[in-house]
């Protein structure tokens, strides 16, 4: 099963500025997920990576705002760009393969952002 | 567009009783997943049911999936306090997890 290395773990930003996430897989993977978990809320799913294309965004996130790398098979950055209290959040990056007990997903640690 | 919807939303119960958290969604899936949360914390794989009438079980807790009636349950038995957290479902559409709403569960002396 996958094991994900995603940092920072946490980080407290002023406002405008931005930040990058980054994801390191210890496997090679075709597609990396990346997700946003707002404060008491579900998670929502920002973009989908491909190494060597450009991701693919879900309805309501832009590149401009999320610019996504995925340079290679076992690696990803999301950074969010031009910063607000509202993008405080906790961010997750997600990849397919789970343990030999529950298959499924295998999620990082979370970047768990505070905007002020 | 693919809804999921979990109930109930938060859950308060106490040591030792069971219950049982629903998971309905809109269309046609046969990969349906149970995650866990701790507060602050990332998400913890439980199950994966990956076809109609599957069934796992791990210690007190015990997932089933009706594909036909698009419909998950999380059965909860005799519940102890280590088992408060927020338990998330979540639908695989062939594309990426769709989660429902996450069902916080208080477990209480």
């Amino acid at each position: 099963s996958a094991v994900i290395s995603q940092k920072p773990s946490r980080d407290i930003c002023q406002r405008g500025t931005s930040l990058t996430i980054q994801c390191q897989v210890d496997s090679q993977v075709t597609m990396m997920f990346w997700y946003r978990q707002q404060p008491g809320q579900s998670l929502t799913l920002i973009a989908t990576a491909n190494q060597g294309s450009e991701a693919t965004y879900e309805s309501g996130f832009v590149i401009d705002k999320f610019p996504i790398s995925r340079p290679n098979l076992t690696f990803s950055t999301l950074t969010v760009s031009n910063m607000s209290p509202e993008d405080s959040s906790i961010y997750l990056c997600s990849v397919e393969g789970g343990t030999a007990l529950s298959g499924g997903y295998t999620f990082g640690s979370g970047t768990r952002l505070t905007v002020v | 567009e693919l809804k999921v919807e979990q109930n109930p939303l938060f859950l308060s119960m106490q040591e030792g009783k069971n219950y049982t958290i629903y998971c309905n969604y809109s269309t046609t899936s046969d990969r349906l997943y149970w995650y866990r949360q701790d507060p602050g914390k990332s998400l913890e794989s439980l199950f994966v049911l990956l076809s109609n009438g599957a069934v796992k079980q791990e210690g007190r807790l015990m997932a089933s999936l009706d594909t036909k009636a698009r419909l998950s349950t999380l059965h909860i038995t005799a519940a102890v306090h280590d088992l408060s957290a927020t338990y998330f479902c979540a639908v695989d559409t062939g594309y990426a997890l769709n989660f429902g709403k996450g069902t916080s569960l208080l477990v209480t002396p």
